[in-house]
């Protein structure tokens, strides 16, 4: 089973420069989360689906955006990429966001702004 | 805003012992609660859950709940080299419908 797929694994962005972090899960997860983690800090979210078509924010935001077009991918944009985006990346999926389930992660995407 | 505490460490054991991990939850209404293991470099894998108060073992693992004082831990019996790693507390947020995470506490264990 693949799981949650993320690409890529690694990226360099000029600042300025915009990506989209890939994630695709094969679970049939209605819910799924972007999350990053800086040196030695914990997860913090960024943005989290409930199901195709629907987002919502999480802790940090800012500088980032969604989309949730099918149950299977969400991906994660960054239009004016900024040396504070500098972090690993991690999409998870989870059978429902509350109650007896867990999230399944990502391999992570390291990202580095310069 | 909801938070999960966990003492950074690192902290330090010697190979054979038990290493106990600690984490407090603001949210009263969280219901569930996880340990995640992460290895440098590698994504988080769940090695525990817990939903209910009391005590929950699996194999080398335990996890204890106290909702009155809103606390989890894990202990961590006949420690290993290979166990050696950040660990990740987690609980959901009911009402936000997604998990927040710890700062993780770094375990190191001595051969």
């Amino acid at each position: 089973n693949a799981g949650v797929t993320q690409t890529p694994k690694f990226r360099i962005l000029k600042i300025g420069q915009s990506m989209t972090l890939q994630c695709t899960q094969d679970m049939n997860h209605n819910y799924m989360y972007w999350y990053r983690q800086d040196p030695g800090m914990g997860l913090k979210l960024i943005y989290y689906s409930v199901g195709a078509g629907i987002t919502d924010k999480g802790e940090v935001p800012n500088g980032y955006n969604v989309s949730r077009s099918t149950t299977e991918d969400f991906p994660l944009r960054l239009e004016l990429a900024a040396p504070s985006q500098t972090s690993v990346y991690f999409c998870a999926s989870s059978y429902s966001g509350t109650g007896n389930t867990e999230a399944f992660f990502g391999q992570g995407t390291r990202l580095t702004v310069v | 805003q909801k938070e999960v505490e966990q003492n950074s460490g690192p902290l330090s054991v010697p190979e054979g012992a038990i290493a106990s991990l600690n984490c407090t939850y603001s949210d009263r209404g969280s219901q569930s609660f996880f340990w995640y293991r992460q290895y440098s470099g590698k994504s988080p894998e769940l090695i525990m859950s817990i939903y209910s108060n009391g005590d929950k073992e699996d194999g080398r693992f335990t996890a204890q709940l106290n909702k009155a004082s809103q606390y989890v831990s894990l202990l961590i019996r006949d420690s290993q080299p290979s166990d050696s790693a950040t660990y990740l507390c987690a609980a959901d947020d009911p009402y936000g419908q997604n998990f927040v995470f710890g700062p993780g506490t770094r375990l190191s264990v001595l051969p």
